[in-house]
């Protein structure tokens, strides 16, 4: 089985702070994928990555995949009370047979 | 409106008795599956199913049963629900591009089984 772990688990900040999340794996991914889930809801893709080192840039969030394809961060800029919620990374490797394995998530929390 | 729905949101049962969540989307998508997130577990795959009449195992199959014998609905069901399976459980559904599936969520359905 495939695991994603993520760090930190939790992570509380103050509007305006940096942030960086992680997704580390020791098994090699085709593709990884992040989501953001807010109280009550579904979780909502962000964004996909599917080649070693790169960067895709979302207004304030960067998302980079790393060159060995096994990990992967999340780096918030300014952060806004708006980017609070639970944030999962999800790989996917064609060797899988087409399953989508999700992290453990990060829960961040932005205050004013 | 492009969307996943799913039904109930909101299950209270008991033990042994059998049930059924409905899932339904409207955007002719190939790919579906279900999973069920419970605290320090994150998100995991019951079932997936890559187009009408297949569909494979997850990571955590045991106690569920799916079908799909039409491209917008992908029924969960618990032929005799256990305290174990009490959790949040979400449909999902995508096309499947060089990214994998890239997943669009229903808005969930907690189940308490006593």
């Amino acid at each position: 089985t495939q695991l994603l772990e993520q760090s930190p688990q939790f992570l509380s900040i103050q509007e305006g702070e940096n942030l960086t999340v992680y997704c580390n794996s020791s098994s090699v991914f085709s593709s990884l994928q992040w989501y953001r889930q807010e109280p009550g809801e579904g979780p909502v893709l962000l964004v996909t990555v599917v080649t070693g080192g790169e960067v895709k840039k979302l207004k304030r969030l960067t998302f980079q995949f790393g060159d060995a394809r096994k990990d992967s961060s999340l780096h918030i800029t300014a952060a806004q009370p708006g980017d609070t919620g639970l944030y999962l990374c999800a790989g996917f490797n064609t060797g899988t047979a087409s399953k989508l394995t999700f992290g453990t998530g990060t829960r961040l929390q932005v205050t004013l | 409106e492009a969307q996943v729905t799913q039904n109930p949101r909101y299950l209270i049962t008991v033990t042994g008795k059998k049930l059924t969540v409905t899932c339904s989307q409207n955007m002719n998508h190939e790919y579906m599956s279900w999973y069920r997130q419970d605290p320090g577990l994150g998100l995991r795959q019951i079932y997936y199913s890559m187009n009408v009449e297949v569909t494979d195992k997850g990571d955590v199959p045991e106690g569920y049963k799916v079908s799909r014998k039409e491209k917008r609905n992908f029924p969960l069901i618990l032929e005799s629900p256990s305290p174990n399976q009490t959790s949040l459980y979400f449909c999902a559904s995508s096309l499947f591009g060089t990214g994998g599936p890239e997943q669009f969520f229903g808005p969930g359905t907690r189940l308490t089984v006593l």
